[in-house]
């Protein structure tokens, strides 16, 4: 059964930096054709992609938010790591881990519950 | 960057007549999108990919069409399950990968 759960802040301080963990089961980190990408949504508004690794580490990011945002993976923990900079409160949103499909094509088929991340001082 | 959009922003519909939702990509896309559902406080599902394959588990009644730039979502029968918002999402020219702006369908 695949999973994907993400931890974090619920509240972060403007200026601070963000730190989420997505922790997957059901499936390894390491098989081929697999990513896990990470998109938030602001409350009442779309989804926005932020970035996504790849099985072999490969690493792609938004346009507008690449200067701020890094992720990272532990396969031996079964965890992908973002990292977001300088959060401002336009950064509230609910923060989802997904993973792709396992053919490569970057659709998610798996996401995980989402996490609230609020910015304010 | 590929601009994804969604029409209409709202539809309303009676149960058990049929929904038919746009999605339009400012340049070709082939057949690399996919379509998702999102209900209340939920994350989204994932509906179709590649334009047209039902994901696992999809009822028959959720069926995708189109290439190039214009893509459908059409529900059949309208279920009161089936009322949320849904989004499109290409994934052929990226990164970036984009979604639309979402069609919330609404019950008449």
């Amino acid at each position: 059964q695949v999973t994907l759960r993400e931890s974090g802040p619920a509240l972060v301080k403007p200026t601070q930096t963000l730190t989420l963990t997505c922790t997957v089961s059901g499936f390894s980190l390491s098989t081929s054709g697999l990513s896990v990408g990470w998109i938030r949504q602001p409350p009442g508004k779309a989804l926005e992609w932020l970035a996504l690794i790849d099985w072999d580490d490969d690493k792609y990011y938004s346009t507008s938010l690449k200067t701020r945002v890094t992720i990272s993976k532990d396969t031996s923990k079964n965890q992908v790591v973002l990292t977001m900079t300088n959060m401002d409160p336009v950064d509230t949103a609910t923060y989802y881990c997904a993973r792709t499909s396992r053919d490569s094509y970057k659709y998610f088929d798996y996401w995980g519950q989402g996490t609230l991340v609020t910015v304010s001082s | 960057e590929t601009v994804m959009t969604q029409s209409p922003a709202t539809l309303s519909v009676s149960p058990g007549e049929r929904a038919t939702l746009y999605c339009r990509a400012s340049q070709s896309v082939s057949s690399n999108v996919a379509w998702y559902q999102q209900k209340p406080g939920q994350a989204p599902r994932l509906l179709i990919y590649g334009a047209s394959t039902r994901a696992t588990d999809v009822p028959a009644r959720f069926s995708g069409s189109g290439s190039g730039t214009e893509f459908t979502l059409t529900i059949s029968s309208l279920q009161s399950e089936d009322f949320a918002v849904y989004y499109c999402q290409q994934y052929n020219n990226w990164p970036p990968i984009t979604f639309g702006q979402g069609t919330r369908l609404e019950i008449k």
